[in-house]
């Protein structure tokens, strides 16, 4: 079965910039999150989908960041506009909810911000 | 709230020699527990997970976990590491097998 897919691998833009993430999860995994780990900590939960309906985006800066997943497969997650801060890997998991408590995590995208 | 505590942020050893990664959790409710591994450049894989039933998880790569409820916690041991072990582990935690809180993660190098 193929893991979790995700592009770009890695992103150089420029503070003020907007920027765009693309993931496909395991097909039949209807739960797909988006985390953002900075350097040195662990992952932290940015959003939560179940199928296309958001389950927890409470910890996602809305003012800058936004994320869908129209179709109940496949996600984009974007910032706009980008901050120093933003500088991370952004990572996408899937999980069937119904068979497993494991989630399947995709290579994820380095982002840097200048 | 949930949080986990990972005690070490970097751990080295010499190759064939054990190892214990520590970690500790808080919270409130019954709670379910992984570690992970994340190769460089690579995403997070699951070595171990426990649910409920016995405390002393086995996972993939020879790691084991034992979960002590009286303690709040969730070591992860390995009784002869490897060069190919080298990697940062990541402690989680769940109350819902749903969302998951992930541990700062222990940075674990081999030295031969």
């Amino acid at each position: 079965e193929a893991g979790v897919a995700q592009s770009p691998r890695y992103k150089i833009i420029e503070k003020r910039q907007s920027v765009a993430f693309w993931c496909n999860p395991i097909s039949g995994h209807a739960t797909l999150y988006w985390y953002q780990q900075i350097l040195g900590q662990g992952p932290k939960l940015l959003i939560q989908f179940q199928n296309n309906g958001v389950v927890d985006d409470s910890q996602l800066p809305k003012d800058r960041f936004s994320a869908e997943r129209l179709k109940g497969v496949d996600s984009t997650l974007k910032i706009q506009p980008a901050k120093l801060e933003d500088s991370a890997v952004y990572l996408c998991a899937s999980r069937n909810f119904r068979q497993s408590h494991e989630q399947y995590f995709g290579p994820g995208t380095r982002l840097t911000v200048t | 709230a949930q949080s986990v505590t990972q005690l070490d942020s970097q751990v080295p050893v010499f190759e064939e020699a054990p190892v214990e990664l520590r970690c500790n959790y808080s919270s409130s409710v019954s709670v379910y527990l992984f570690w992970y591994v994340q190769y460089p450049n690579q995403g997070l894989q699951l070595l171990l997970k426990y649910l409920s039933g016995s405390t002393l998880v086995k996972g993939i790569n020879g790691f084991e976990a034992e979960f002590n409820k009286s303690q709040t916690s969730f070591h992860l041991r390995k009784p002869s590491v490897h060069i190919s072990d080298t990697a940062e582990y990541f402690c989680a935690v769940s109350s819902s097998a749903s969302k998951i809180i992930f541990g700062s993660g222990t940075r674990l190098s081999i030295r031969p």
